[in-house]
């Protein structure tokens, strides 16, 4: 079946350190990927995307590129600030019966400190 | 713009009591709706889609319910709550070319 692994954390990092959060799938067929961010007290919000292989999806400083020969899409930034500090959602749709169907993995809690 | 309003943000229930979820969305009409949940350590699971009023989907067999009873509620339920019903259940609105809009989540603790 459809499934997402990303490292579980809690990740914390010091301002302005590389941020590297890992995601990796299964899926059959070719499924778009995304990363989502839910910071304190919010809804999940899109962050990036990217819907074929190869393609490279950024946003705010955040970058992540759809490797399909290592089926990843892990998520870089730079240098991390304080406002970062939020839960990060690795996820795959696909297409199901009644459309377009979420795969998320479990999450991964930042913490960034000044 | 569109917003998704899901309530209580957090809700402790004891083991056979009955559950009510809510989530309205404003800004849009005729949505598509879904209820998630995340189990611990687990990622997003779909429980249940709705294309429109009193038309549910279930994805997996489980212990809760859902009814569309107006084009812009959804509501999640159960008569008796499961330990195993813990999680973090999350409306999520489609917005068709838009992308999806995402309520806050409510997490449950059945005790």
């Amino acid at each position: 079946g459809n499934s997402v692994t990303q490292m579980e954390g809690p990740v914390t990092l010091s301002e302005e350190a590389f941020l590297t959060i890992n995601c990796t799938y299964t899926a059959t067929g070719y499924p778009s990927l995304f990363w989502y961010v839910q910071y304190p007290g919010e809804g999940l919000q899109l962050l990036l995307k990217a819907t074929k292989a190869d393609d490279k999806g950024s946003n705010k400083g955040f970058e992540a590129t759809y490797r399909k020969e290592t089926t990843s899409f892990h998520l870089e930034k730079g240098s991390v600030q304080v406002s970062d500090s939020a839960v990060y959602f690795c996820a795959l749709s696909r297409l199901g019966n009644y459309g377009q169907n979420f795969v998320f993995g479990p999450g991964t809690r930042l913490s960034v400190l000044p | 713009s569109q917003t998704i309003h899901q309530w209580p943000a957090t809700l402790v229930q004891p083991v056979g009591s009955p559950l009510s979820l809510e989530c309205t969305v404003e800004g849009t009409s005729n949505p598509n709706l879904y209820w998630y949940r995340q189990a611990a350590g687990r990622g997003l699971q779909l429980l249940f889609y709705s294309v429109g009023i009193g038309q549910i989907s279930s994805e997996v067999p489980q212990n809760l319910s859902a009814s569309r009873p107006q084009d812009r509620q959804f509501i999640l339920s159960s008569k008796k709550l499961l330990l195993s019903d813990s999680g973090f259940y999350l409306c999520v609105c489609d917005r068709g070319a838009h992308g999806y809009t995402f309520g806050s989540g409510t997490r449950l603790t059945v005790v």
